[in-house]
């Protein structure tokens, strides 16, 4: 059974750094194919993906986001962790990374997702 | 904006029918990406309802079912549930920006 878990700061003040750490079980990092995907929903409003790493260390980033953001993994520890740089009160939001599923080979959804985490950004 | 476009809200009362829409374009739902369908309930994480268009996972129930045609999507639910009461999400992947795109999602109340 694949769960994933965020955990991390519940409050930033603006222009600082954030960094969130999704701890993984029921698969491997170091699996051909895996990923572990990242997505935001600030209060009362609709999903956004943010991010994407691939277990071979390649890396996708929202185009809007890609500035700021940097996604890494320990593979040892079954981690990864993203990081979002010059917070700012609209990146309050909760986080959350889900786990993607390919389909004829290409990544189409994500299941199942951790429970979230939210994080205020506020002085 | 989103770039999947869904109503903000549909109701139907207990048993009945209802549909959802998610209206996307030649780059992502019409250039034969799956649809994808999220049931976000108050307070949880989304749980995946139907996967590549028109697919179950093991326990959701068969009242749920997708279908999609051109650059739209829908997900129906028939014999409506109390419990059905939640947020549905539509998903898919846009190949001109690059990403993964969701619908603005759409609130669903049972009468």
């Amino acid at each position: 059974q694949i769960t994933l878990k965020e955990s991390g700061p519940t409050l930033v003040k603006p222009t600082q750094t954030l960094t969130l750490t999704c701890t993984l079980s029921g698969y491997s990092l170091s699996s051909s194919g895996v990923g572990v995907a990242w997505i935001r929903q600030p209060p009362g409003k609709a999903l956004e993906w943010l991010a994407l790493i691939y277990w071979n260390d390649d890396t996708r980033y929202s185009p809007s986001l890609k500035n700021r953001l940097t996604v890494t993994k320990d593979t040892s520890k079954n981690q990864v962790f993203l990081t979002l740089s010059n917070m700012d009160p609209v990146d309050t939001a909760t986080y959350y990374c889900a786990h993607p599923k390919m389909i004829r080979g290409v990544i189409n959804g994500f299941d199942p997702w951790g429970q979230g985490t939210l994080v205020t950004v506020s002085a | 904006h989103s770039v999947l476009t869904q109503p903000p809200s549909v109701s139907g009362a207990p048993g009945q029918r209802v549909t959802i829409s998610c209206t996307g374009s030649s780059s992502n739902i019409g250039a034969d990406y799956g649809v994808w369908w999220y049931q976000q309930v108050p307070g949880a994480a989304p749980k995946l309802l139907i996967f590549d268009d028109n697919n179950r996972p093991s326990g959701v129930p068969d009242r749920f079912s997708g279908s999609k045609s051109g650059t739209s999507a829908s997900l129906a639910i028939t014999g409506l549930q109390p419990e059905d009461e939640a947020d549905y999400y539509c998903q898919s992947y846009d190949n001109s920006l690059s990403v993964w795109v969701f619908g603005g999602g759409t609130k669903l109340a049972v009468l």
